[in-house]
């Protein structure tokens, strides 16, 4: 059974910086393209990063690019997401998302139980 | 930048009746490239459709999807109570980025 944890979420000041993690087990892990998707509250998801199978290809939406770092640990089925410089606008559910593919981000046939990110004074 | 806008915003149907839901794309989702969603409140969003007509593992019957080009739709053709929900779409003919709709809400 497909499984994905994802941890690390909390309360930061405007910014300021958290490390995201996703755990995965269940599948093979480096054969999967894996993305970040966060949330807002009411609001549609929003795609923020992927990152290849291998580890060698990211992608970042431009709301993002710069601020984020996107990760993997092919030897600990582990993924990460480094936020820097969190705005209010960052606030949302992140989710880790497992691609169908290897490589640049399709769509997403599993997804973990999010976790909240509240950027706040 | 491929933007998905979704209608309508809330869908008002009774159980047994058929939803149709409309998912439109500012330019040409290559390939057909386009997946459904479906969303229940506090939990992840669950993959229905991809390739815009093919229902992932699992997924009932009643569920189908269709489309090209800019133009696609997701039909239930029963529905059930369990399948009241908020439905996206999501696009992945031209990535990245990887772009979602703003959803259709289906309710009671």
């Amino acid at each position: 059974e497909v499984q994905l944890l994802e941890s690390g979420g909390g309360l930061v000041q405007p910014g300021g910086s958290l490390r995201l993690s996703c755990a995965a087990s269940g599948f093979t892990f480096s054969s999967s393209a894996m993305s970040w998707v966060r949330q807002a509250p009411g609001k549609g998801p929003e795609w923020i990063s992927v990152i290849s199978g291998s580890g060698g290809i990211t992608y970042y939406a431009d709301s993002v690019k710069g601020r984020f770092t996107i990760s993997r640990d092919n030897s600990k089925n582990t993924l990460s997401l480094q936020m820097n410089s969190l705005r209010a606008e960052d606030t949302a559910v992140y989710y880790c998302a497992k691609d169908v593919s290897r490589g640049r981000g399709t769509y997403f046939d599993y997804w973990g139980q999010g976790t909240l990110v509240t950027v706040s004074s | 930048e491929i933007v998905l806008t979704q209608s309508p915003g809330t869908l008002s149907l009774s159980p047994g009746e058929r939803a149709t839901l409309s998912c439109g794309a500012s330019q040409s989702v290559s390939s057909n490239f386009l997946a459904w969603y479906q969303q229940k409140p506090g939990q992840a969003p669950r993959l229905l459709i991809y390739g815009a007509s093919y229902r992932a593992t699992g997924i009932p019957d009643r569920f189908s999807g269709s489309g090209s080009g800019t133009d696609f739709t997701l039909t239930i053709s029963r529905l059930e109570p369990e399948d009241f929900a908020v439905y996206y779409c999501q696009q992945y003919g031209s990535s990245p980025p990887l772009t979602f709709g703003g959803g259709t809400k289906v309710e009671i």
